[in-house]
C-alpha cells in the first residue's frame, strides 16, 4: 500500500519561531489532508490540499503532487500550536494512510 | 450549533462483551468517517458513509465490528465480541459531501472521541 513519512518525527520551538513540517508519499493521491490532535487529544482538520496552496491565518500548507510530497508552514509559532501533526493520504483505490505525525512543542 | 457528539467518552468492559460506540453527526452533514487510534498503529480509518451507505469499510478489521447509520444524523460502531487488542481511541467525524470525488473536499469536524478498554 502507499506509504506517508512525515518528517521531523519532533519538533521543539521557541514561541515565535517559524517552522516547516513535511509530508511524503509513495504514490498518487486524490486528496490529502492535514490535521492537528492538540495534548487533550481533539483533532482538527486544518486543510484539505490535494494539489496547490492554501492558507489560513499563520498556517498555510503547499502540496506538489507530481513530486508526492506536501509542506505545512507555521509562522509566529503560539504555545497553542503544540501537538502532533498529521498529514493523511486518500488514494483513487478508497484507501486512506496516516502519517505517524510529527509532534510540535512550542515553549513559552 | 453543536459539534459532533460521541458517546461514551470512556468505556471498561471485559474481554467477549459487546461493545457499542455512537455518533451524533452535525446537522446537515451527509458524510461519515469511523477512525481508531492507538499507539501501536497509529490513526487508522475504519469506515466511510456518504449519505447513511457505507462508501469504503476496507479498514474494519474483521467481522467482529460492523457500523450503521440507521438515520441520517446517527451513527453506531460495534464490536461483538470485543478483545484487549481492540483496546483504542475512537473517533467520528462528520463532513458535507459535494461532488463525485470519493472523498469529500469539505473539512471534517471531529468529536471528542472514545475511549475504550477492554480488560
Amino acid at each position: 500500500g502507499i506509504q506517508v513519512e512525515q518528517s521531523p518525527p519532533d519538533l521543539i520551538l521557541q514561541e515565535g519561531a517559524n517552522s516547516t513540517l513535511r509530508c511524503n508519499f509513495s504514490d498518487s493521491v486524490n486528496n490529502l489532508q492535514w490535521f492537528h490532535q492538540n495534548p487533550w487529544g481533539q483533532l482538527i482538520n486544518l486543510f484539505y490540499i490535494p494539489s496547490g496552496t492554501k492558507q489560513n491565518g499563520r498556517l498555510s500548507a503547499t502540496t506538489v503532487a507530481t513530486e508526492r510530497y506536501s509542506l505545512l508552514y507555521i509562522s509566529s509559532s503560539q504555545t497553542t500550536d503544540s501537538g502532533v501533526y498529521f498529514c493523511a493520504v486518500y488514494t483513487n483505490a478508497g484507501k486512506s494512510t496516516f502519517g505517524d505525525g510529527t509532534t510540535l512543542t512550542v515553549k513559552p | 450549533d453543536a459539534g459532533v457528539i460521541q458517546s461514551p467518552r470512556h468505556e471498561v468492559t471485559e474481554m467477549g462483551q459487546e461493545v457499542t460506540l455512537r455518533c451524533k453527526l452535525i446537522s446537515g452533514h451527509n458524510s461519515l468517517f469511523w477512525y481508531r487510534q492507538t499507539m501501536m498503529r497509529g490513526l487508522e480509518l475504519l469506515i466511510y458513509f456518504n449519505n447513511n451507505v457505507p462508501i469504503d469499510d476496507s479498514g474494519m478489521p474483521e467481522d467482529r465490528f460492523s457500523a450503521k447509520m440507521p438515520n441520517a444524523s446517527f451513527s453506531t460502531l460495534k464490536i461483538q465480541p470485543s478483545e484487549p487488542r481492540d483496546s483504542a481511541v475512537y473517533f467520528c467525524a462528520s463532513s458535507f459531501f459535494v461532488g463525485a470525488r470519493l472523498y469529500s473536499n469539505q473539512p471534517q469536524h471531529f468529536g471528542d472521541g472514545t475511549r475504550l478498554s477492554i480488560l
